[in-house]
């Protein structure tokens, strides 16, 4: 079992949709990142948050520590957001700060 | 700012040769991860650099080494190419407080290495 996983793997989406991308872990964190990959490899990150809740824009992200669970939330969705989301935590445990990744979510916003 | 930076983007090399990937921390940033993203996976950890020694280390053999440098620049070399290691290679670049806790980490765009 990874120790990150995403659901679903794949999103196709009609603009203007509410999305949830869904992520659990499984080991102990100290953060954990939401990132965005394009077509050709670049990666963005997004969103780092321990707790609580960020927004930036239409995304926002939540994490239940207890629960071990993040979702991002895309409002009002755009073709433009047609990319890879990718969940990532950081163990801090001994040393420090590698980051464990989730396969990612393809997800296609149609126009 | 230019951000992080990554050299050469795209790189085509024959198996059993040797391949050297540069990368460039943001400004200000001097801790610099390197990973290994398969097609169609999520990146894997190589290891990790800060104050030019290897911190931390994923499970990839001992042919993967790599270096820092004292303006915090970074190379990662692969020794005795594989095909296997046909990958986009991910270099990522943060700053380690006093305590030693790595803040966030900031991308560069990637080289893509293809091993024919």
């Amino acid at each position: 079992k990874n120790e990150v996983e995403q659901s679903p793997q794949n999103l196709t989406a009609q603009e203007g949709e509410f999305i949830t991308i869904n992520c659990s872990y499984s080991v102990g964190i100290s953060a954990l990142h939401w990132l965005q990959q394009h077509p050709g490899g670049g990666i963005v990150s997004l969103f780092m948050l321990s707790s609580g809740k960020k927004k930036h824009g239409r995304l926002i992200a939540t994490i239940n520590i207890q629960e071990k669970h993040s979702s991002l939330h895309i409002t009002a969705s755009h073709p433009r957001d047609s990319a890879v989301y990718i969940c990532a935590v950081g163990s801090y445990g001994g040393s420090q700060g590698n980051l464990i990744f989730g396969k990612g979510t393809k997800l296609s916003v149609k126009p | 700012d230019a951000g992080v930076t990554q050299s050469p983007t795209h790189l085509i090399k024959t198996r059993g040769q040797q391949v050297t990937l540069r990368c460039s921390p943001k400004s200000g940033h001097d801790t610099v991860s390197w990973y290994q993203q398969a097609l169609g996976q999520g990146p894997q950890f190589i290891f990790q650099y800060y104050e030019e020694e290897e911190r931390q280390r994923g499970n990839f053999p001992d042919r993967f080494s790599g270096h820092q440098f004292p303006n915090y620049s970074s190379e990662l070399n692969v020794n005795a190419l594989l095909l296997g290691d046909s990958a986009l290679y991910l270099c990522a670049s943060s700053f380690s407080s006093v305590r030693g806790r790595v803040g966030e980490q900031y991308f560069g765009p990637g080289t893509r290495l293809t091993v024919t």
